[in-house]
């Protein structure tokens, strides 16, 4: 199964603070059809998670333009431009290229 | 809007079978993916399985002997059959549309999740 380290484990930011958590594969997520199916998640506290990026880089529907996600192959990266509280919880990424379909270990974000 | 709501008991003895139904609301089963997924104690999730608007189903491996998931599309549910439980199945359970396509295969609508404990 592919293995998806997310890091840091744990990150405290203060508002307004802009912050990265990295994702990073065990293979590649690159699929032969030319797109790579890494997404991330938030999960707030008492709710269920909440599709934030698709495919690397696309925001969805009514997600704030404050998050973005980059990367390529096996190193991935979600930015937040500008902490607001409502961000915090934990993020998850998740890839669909290879099965079974696999979640990294999370980053739980704290506000100072 | 697409709506999913997951029920069951939340206690479950060990070495019994552990059930779950998701309830769609908004848009109908025959299309799409319908997946669970766990989240255990922590931060750990797992993708179990998924069933497709035609019915064919895909498992986690790690679960492949012990999982069933089955549908019923007259009343727009889907169901979870996990047999010969464990203490280490007790987690939250999640039901979730997945989009199966070229530009897509995630999930992206989620119900509230549903806490299941299993202890004698």
């Amino acid at each position: 199964d592919v293995v998806l380290t997310q890091t840091p484990p744990t990150l405290s930011a203060t508002i307004g603070q802009s912050v990265s958590i990295s994702c990073r594969s065990s293979q590649s997520l690159l699929h032969s059809n030319g797109n790579t199916y890494l997404h991330w998640l938030l999960q707030r506290p008492g709710q269920s998670p909440q599709l934030l990026i698709y495919l690397v880089s696309r925001l969805e529907s009514g997600v704030p333009n404050r998050f973005s996600g980059s990367g390529s192959g096996t190193d991935f990266t979600l930015k937040i431009s500008g902490v607001e509280a409502e961000d915090l919880g934990v993020y998850y990424c998740v890839q669909g290229t290879h099965a079974p379909l696999t979640f990294g270990s999370g980053t739980k974000l704290e506000i100072k | 809007e697409v709506q999913l709501q997951e029920s069951g008991p939340g206690l479950v003895k060990p070495s019994q079978s552990l059930s779950l139904t998701c309830s769609v609301t908004g848009y109908s089963i025959t299309s799409n993916y319908w997946g669970w997924i766990r989240k255990f104690p922590g931060n750990k999730m797992e993708w179990m399985g998924y069933i497709s608007y035609s019915g064919s189903t895909s498992y986690n491996p790690s679960l492949k002997s012990r999982i069933s998931i089955t549908r019923d599309t007259s009343k727009n549910q889907f169901f979870l059959q996990l047999n010969s439980v464990t203490t280490e199945d007790t987690a939250t359970y999640y039901c979730a549309r997945y989009l199966m396509g070229k530009a897509s295969r995630h999930f992206d609508y989620w119900g509230q999740g549903v806490m299941v404990t299993v202890s004698s």
